[in-house]
């Protein structure tokens, strides 16, 4: 089965610092793997994604993902948090199963809290 | 811009009622997906619909769900008797050209069940 996982529930960050938001899958196949942000009471907004090419993938606001595949991993960074950062985030994959209608897969989510 | 608009942007029904969820594309596309979120928690899919059928829907998308394109623009998701945990956010999606393209969200409907 194609999953993503989401280890930490929150990450808290203070303004300033790095941030990191981890995200982990399964995939039998090449993984199609996205990052979704939404704001308190929004909808999911498209950050990036990694379909091939370069591991590091640059998105909207500043963000980025590094794709590793011998660690099955694709965690979402930021080299200097905002507190606008602040939001629930949902790593993605694809499911491409030849009998499957390319729909997204969701982690369970990771809220980040940016503080001043 | 978003891709997709939805309406109502909230709603609020009875438990039994049926309630009509919509999303107009902002153009054509061929995939469409509705998606679900319980306050807070993960989203679900519930339904994807291509080229005006259904191709694909999860074990959550039983009989009280349906879904249509009727005038072959907008896209409508149908519960027919709601029920309290039918309570979420539901959000649809349109595909890329080729299915495999990012999935671009409207802003969802909050639905309550009282």
């Amino acid at each position: 089965a194609q999953s993503v996982a989401q280890p930490e529930d929150q990450v808290n960050v203070a303004e300033g610092n790095p941030l990191t938001v981890k995200c982990t899958y399964s995939v039998s196949g090449n993984p199609y793997l996205f990052w979704y942000v939404q704001y308190p009471n929004r909808g999911l907004q498209f950050l990036l994604k990694y379909i091939t090419g370069d591991n590091l993938v640059k998105g909207s606001y500043g963000f980025e993902a590094e794709f590793n595949k011998s660690q099955t991993s694709f965690h979402l960074k930021k080299p200097s948090a905002l507190v606008s950062d602040s939001a629930l985030y949902f790593c993605a994959v694809r499911d491409i199963r030849a009998d499957s209608s390319y729909k997204l897969i969701f982690g369970s989510g990771t809220r980040l809290l940016v503080r001043p | 811009e978003p891709e997709v608009t939805q309406t109502p942007s909230h709603q609020v029904t009875q438990m039994g009622q049926e309630v009509i969820l919509r999303c107009v594309p902002i153009s054509n596309h061929l995939y469409f997906y509705w998606y679900r979120q319980i306050l807070g928690q993960k989203v679900e899919f519930l339904v994807s619909f291509y080229n005006n059928e259904i191709s694909e829907k999860s074990e959550i998308f039983d009989d009280q769900f349906s879904v249509e394109r009727p005038d072959g623009s907008n896209f409508t998701l149908k519960i027919r008797s709601t029920k309290l945990e039918d309570s979420a956010m539901y959000f649809c999606a349109r595909g890329g050209g080729s299915g495999l393209g990012t999935q671009y969200f409207g802003p969802g409907t909050r639905l309550l069940v009282l």
